[in-house]
């Protein structure tokens, strides 16, 4: 069955240090791989998305993430941690079938970020 | 701003009443989605459109009646919810041609079901 998990459920940074959000997803195939972020009160933004080529993704607000195929991972990683990124952060696999995303989402991770 | 535009943004209906949700998109997408966020729970995937035709329903209860006249609009049409119905709904969509897509959300509308 196709799942994606994410380990942590809160993580409290300082602002300024780095950050690495863990994501693992089990799926039969060369998986489609997403990260979302979610401010309070608001819909998902992505981040960034890895469907094929460079295992080495770049997106917005400075993170990146990097897809590992032997590990069924795909971690979110930002070096340098600013106030503004407290958030919830959703990893999701996204199998494209049909015409469509059908997207998985794991359970989120809620990001604090301390002064 | 996504495009996609969700309303209301807030709605608290009783067990007896009848609502509508409503998502509109004029990105010019094919697919579009609604998804079930609750506390302490991932996302979950209710309904799926594609080029106005249903293409997914994931055992969701009759209570939830999806609608979707044409590729812009989705609706959600609610009646006799109970209240573990609470929560928050997000509207998705997507292009279909090619398959390097991605799904953009609406806000959400948060619902309580008293």
């Amino acid at each position: 069955a196709q799942s994606v998990t994410q380990p942590d459920i809160h993580i409290t940074v300082s602002e300024g240090a780095s950050l690495e959000l863990r994501c693992n997803y089990s799926y039969g195939a060369t998986p489609y791989l997403f990260w979302y972020v979610q401010s309070p009160g608001q819909g998902l933004q992505l981040l960034l998305k890895y469907f094929s080529g460079d295992t080495l993704v770049q997106g917005i607000k400075g993170f990146e993430a990097e897809f590992k195929r032997s590990q069924s991972s795909f971690n979110l990683r930002k070096p340098s941690v600013h106030w503004s990124d407290a958030a919830e952060y959703f990893c999701a696999v996204g199998p494209f079938s049909g015409g469509y995303n059908k997207l998985i989402f794991g359970a989120g991770t809620r990001l604090a970020v301390h002064p | 701003e996504t495009g996609v535009t969700q309303t209301p943004r807030h709605l608290v209906m009783g067990m007896t009443n009848k609502k509508s949700l409503k998502c509109e998109q004029h990105l010019g997408h094919n697919a579009m989605y609604w998804y079930k966020q609750s506390a302490k729970k991932p996302l979950e995937l209710m309904f799926v459109y594609n080029f106005k035709e249903q293409t997914e329903n994931n055992s969701v209860p009759s209570r939830f009646s999806p609608e979707c006249p044409n590729s812009s609009h989705l609706f959600l049409h609610l009646h006799t919810l109970q209240p573990e119905d609470s929560a928050l709904y997000l509207c998705a969509s997507s292009p279909t041609a090619g398959e390097n897509t991605e799904a953009f959300f609406g806000q959400g509308t948060r619902l309580t079901v008293v």
